[in-house]
């Protein structure tokens, strides 16, 4: 299943720069997508999400960008932290089908001091 | 704040052995998941549950697991005759009513030998 996908298994980014984490999709129907932040042998903690009928939302330093017609999300961090480094998965959900998660395989930024 | 909480952390069992992981979901929340990730792969959705039934499951879910939710505030994943490949972290998650992002619980760590 393929559905989401993360290309890039890792990013390296210096402390106070923009990451970008970039995020593909293939169905078209997914109306709702999520970023999660996840650390080793701990749960995915909720970040940020958009629904498909909005292209970015905001919050602090974190920004989701919705780009449907090319079916790619992606999530800036300005300025990065050393405490953002963590895994980061996209998922995306068919709300009204019970909204069950479809993750990516996960991006794991480092932000070097 | 509110979270989802998972006991065992832990388990160790031997193969065709019984064992259930238990979640106590956010309490207002209504629509319930399971997810599991095998180590080095991706999230993967196992099963949805809401209004005391099944909304939704995976291939993966198959004869050999079932959920319940006993009371007002557990619920429970029971693999009944656990095979070495459901070693994984199983991850609980919940989600309030009109709300699109899923809150994830710390995970069981399940190791079978």
């Amino acid at each position: 299943d393929q559905q989401v996908k993360q290309n890039s298994p890792s990013l390296s980014v210096q402390e106070g720069r923009i990451s970008i984490l970039n995020c593909d999709y293939t169905n078209s129907m997914f109306d709702y997508f999520l970023w999660y932040k996840k650390y080793p042998a701990e749960g995915p903690t909720f970040l940020i999400s958009i629904s498909s009928i909005k292209d970015k939302n905001e919050d602090g330093r974190f920004t989701v960008f919705l780009n449907k017609s090319a079916k790619h999300l992606s999530l800036h961090i300005v300025p990065s932290q050393p405490g953002d480094s963590a895994v980061y998965f996209c998922a995306a959900s068919l709300y009204n089908q019970g909204g069950k998660l479809i993750f990516g395989q996960g991006t794991e930024l480092s932000v070097k001091p | 704040e509110p979270e989802v909480t998972q006991t065992p952390s832990h388990q160790v069992t031997q193969m065709g052995q019984e064992v259930i992981l238990r979640c106590v979901p956010i309490s207002n929340h209504l629509y319930f998941y399971w997810y599991r990730q095998i180590l080095g792969q991706k999230v993967e959705f196992l099963v949805s549950f809401y209004n005391n039934e099944i909304s939704e499951k995976s291939e993966i879910f198959d004869d050999q697991f079932s959920v319940e939710r006993p009371d007002g505030s557990n619920f429970t994943l029971k693999i009944r005759s656990t095979k070495l490949e459901d070693s994984a972290m199983y991850f609980c998650a919940s989600r309030g009513r009109g709300a699109g992002e899923q809150y994830f619980g710390p995970g069981t760590r399940l190791t079978v030998t």
